[in-house]
């Protein structure tokens, strides 16, 4: 079946302008997690879904990082006033509820801002 | 102090050989272990999950967990090209809270694997 989506594959921006990353689940899995990688940090966890509420958004690096989730289902992480440090890529991952499923992780999205 | 702390290599190793990768974590309260493998432009995917300390194997891949030095282990045998990726350990605390499925990884290998 299909795995997780996301989209764009990349994107590059000037700095200060918004963005939109897009994430689609596996169908019916509940849990959706978005992470972000980037050189010299690895792989950080962001922000936490179960359905359609987000018990856990401490990975969120400053108050212009945002997400939602809507229909329990598709996800979106908007980051406004992008700044360069906020270059990255920014994998969604999800799984079938429990915290100890198994997390599938989609291709990522590629941001460079300028 | 990272919470969980890897070594990014790179490791370069010829086709056959045993290939050792590893990770320590600080903090008791992981319980679940995974190692993800993750080729370029791409996410990463599960390759091994353990919960006690002691090995788990699966074809030529083999898990080591020693949670009394909180210590984990990756070990291919035989490995070959298609090996060659960037491999990724994780752990999650044990259940409850609002730490659920939240994983915490190390900063990732790259391991290539030359004929």
């Amino acid at each position: 079946g299909a795995g997780v989506s996301q989209s764009p594959s990349n994107k590059v921006t000037e700095k200060g302008k918004d963005v939109e990353l897009r994430c689609d689940p596996i169908s019916g899995h509940t849990a959706l997690y978005w992470y972000r990688q980037s050189l010299g940090q690895g792989l950080e966890f962001l922000i936490y879904f179960q359905g359609n509420s987000a018990p856990d958004k401490s990975g969120l690096p400053s108050d212009r990082f945002s997400a939602e989730r809507t229909g329990g289902s598709v996800s979106t992480l908007t980051i406004q006033r992008t700044q360069q440090e906020d270059s990255a890529v920014y994998l969604c991952a999800s799984s079938q509820g429990h915290a100890r499923e198994t997390q599938y992780f989609g291709p990522g999205t590629r941001l460079l801002v300028l | 102090q990272k919470e969980v702390e890897q070594d990014p290599g790179p490791l370069s190793v010829p086709e056959g050989a045993i290939v050792s990768l590893n990770c320590t974590y600080s903090n008791s309260a992981f319980q679940y272990f995974m190692w993800y493998r993750q080729y370029s432009r791409k996410g990463p995917e599960l390759l091994m999950y353990t919960y006690s300390s002691g090995n788990k194997e699966d074809g030529r891949f083999t898990a080591q967990v020693d949670k009394s030095s909180k210590y984990i282990s990756l070990f291919i045998r035989d490995s070959q090209p298609s090996d060659s990726a960037t491999y990724l350990c994780a752990v999650l605390p044990n259940a409850g809270g609002t730490s659920y499925g939240k994983l915490t990884f190390g900063q990732g290998t790259i391991l290539t694997v030359h004929p």
